[in-house]
């Protein structure tokens, strides 16, 4: 059965630094894997989805790689800033159907 | 081009009533999903619907029940409510070739 996983739970961060986020998956036999972006109060929002053929995908100042042989993902946000406080999630297809299993999330804080 | 739409945004219930979630989407696609999402725990998926006329058990569907109106409405039905369904909500909605999930602003409910 497919676990993913993120560490850490809640991160923060002066303004200008740059960060990653870790997302684990136990099942390396994935279509693909997104992440999202889920503001308080609010749904989630598609950042960027990499194809399992891929190795990264960029997205102006975010940038996510994945290594399926170590079911691990990275999300990379360069020069943070306090618009960026949010909580990230990343997921993984079950199949072609479009059920997601999800990490529990890393919630961003970046100070001003 | 209003996405996919949840109502309502927010409701109290007392232990034993029941409550229907309504869900819609205007994007035409095929397949449509209800995840719940609770602190520490992500989301997870409760009963989707690959098309029309079809439903399927996710991850965690006891207690609820669903119905697929009509390609653009999805019903998630608390027939009894209990506090361990207290949780936010998730609609979203999902056409293969465009890959990602698309997802509503959320249900948040609480019962007492």
């Amino acid at each position: 059965k497919q676990e993913v996983t993120q560490i850490p739970a809640a991160l923060s961060v002066p303004e200008g630094e740059n960060l990653v986020l870790n997302c684990s998956f136990t099942d390396s036999a994935i279509y693909n894997l997104q992440w999202f972006r889920q503001d308080p109060g609010k749904g989630l929002t598609s950042l960027l989805l990499i194809q399992s053929s891929q190795r990264e995908q960029t997205s102006g100042r975010l940038n996510a790689s994945l290594d399926k042989s170590s079911g691990r993902s990275t999300l990379y946000i360069a020069a943070s800033q306090p618009g960026d406080s949010a909580t990230y999630l990343c997921a993984v297809p079950t199949s072609n159907t479009g059920k997601l299993i999800f990490g529990q999330g890393t919630t961003l804080q970046v100070k001003p | 081009n209003a996405g996919v739409t949840q109502t309502p945004k927010f409701q109290v219930l007392k232990t034993g009533q029941s409550m229907t979630l309504q869900c819609a989407q205007d994007m035409n696609h095929n397949s449509m999903y209800w995840y719940r999402q609770d602190p520490g725990m992500g989301l997870r998926l409760i009963y989707y619907s690959a098309s029309e006329g079809t439903t399927d058990k996710g991850e965690v569907p006891n207690g609820y029940n669903v119905s697929r109106l009509n390609k653009r409405e999805f019903s998630l039905r608390l027939e009894s409510a209990a506090p361990s369904q207290t949780s936010v909500y998730f609609c979203a909605s999902f056409e293969r070739n465009q890959e990602t999930q698309y997802f509503g602003p959320g249900t948040r409910l609480l019962v007492l």
